[in-house]
């Protein structure tokens, strides 16, 4: 088992609409989350972080973090074109500043 | 700041040649993280170092990799003989560790390793 799932994708939504990318995790003793997005060929950029149980809003970003379900998910409110590009979930492992990326999921928004 | 600085930023050599990519971490940051990315495993943690010691090196694929970091602006990775099996992207980030939580990675740009 990985220790941090993503789907690959790609996750087709058009533009204006909400996309959903979820993320499992295996550590249960994981205490942050970060979502990245990554445009081809370039490197990842922080997006959010997230620590506590529940919803964190950023904009039309908005993290959900379920401890108990070992589950994080990023939401995107009115996805644009310029959101086409592969989100990367990372999670710090207990005990360590080691992170863990999941393989990502490719989004592309269609105009 | 200019950012976490890599060199070279694409490289091609022949099987059993010697790779050393380059990193310059962000000024005043304490972590630095040696990834490597491809198409079927992602990205993938190699080494990383907390105030120029190295901390975990557990994805270390072999002893032809090597990491090190001689002071708190400079790292090197070196792959020695190279493998096909090694190209990929690599990209060193660094950080600011500034709770227990976590901090942002800034990455760099990337080396794109092609091995003939």
């Amino acid at each position: 088992q990985k220790e941090v799932e993503q789907n690959s994708g790609p996750l087709s939504v058009p533009e204006g609409a909400i996309a959903s990318l979820n993320c499992t995790y295996s550590d249960r003793g994981s205490q942050s989350f970060f979502w990245y997005r990554q445009y081809s060929g370039k490197s990842p950029e922080l997006i959010m972080s997230i620590y506590s149980n529940g919803d964190k809003e950023d904009g039309r970003f908005t993290a959900q973090l379920n401890k108990a379900s070992q589950y994080v998910s990023l939401l995107i409110r009115d996805s644009q074109p310029s959101d086409s590009a592969t989100y990367l979930c990372a999670v710090r492992t207990s005990g360590t500043y080691k992170y863990i990326f999941g393989t990502g999921t490719r989004l592309k928004v269609l105009a | 700041d200019a950012g976490v600085i890599q060199s070279p930023r694409h490289e091609v050599t022949e099987m059993g040649q010697e790779v050393t990519l380059r990193c310059k971490p962000i000024s005043g940051h304490d972590y630095l993280f040696w990834y490597r990315q491809t198409m079927m495993r992602g990205l993938e943690l190699l080494i990383y170092f907390n105030n120029n010691v190295p901390i975990d090196d557990s994805g270390m694929p072999e002893d032809r990799f090597s990491a090190k970091m001689p002071n708190a602006s400079f790292s090197t990775l070196k792959i020695q003989p190279s493998e096909p099996r090694d190209s990929a992207v690599y990209f060193c980030a660094s950080s600011f560790l500034t709770s227990g939580k976590g901090a942002t990675q800034y990455f760099g740009p990337g080396t794109r390793l092609t091995v003939l």
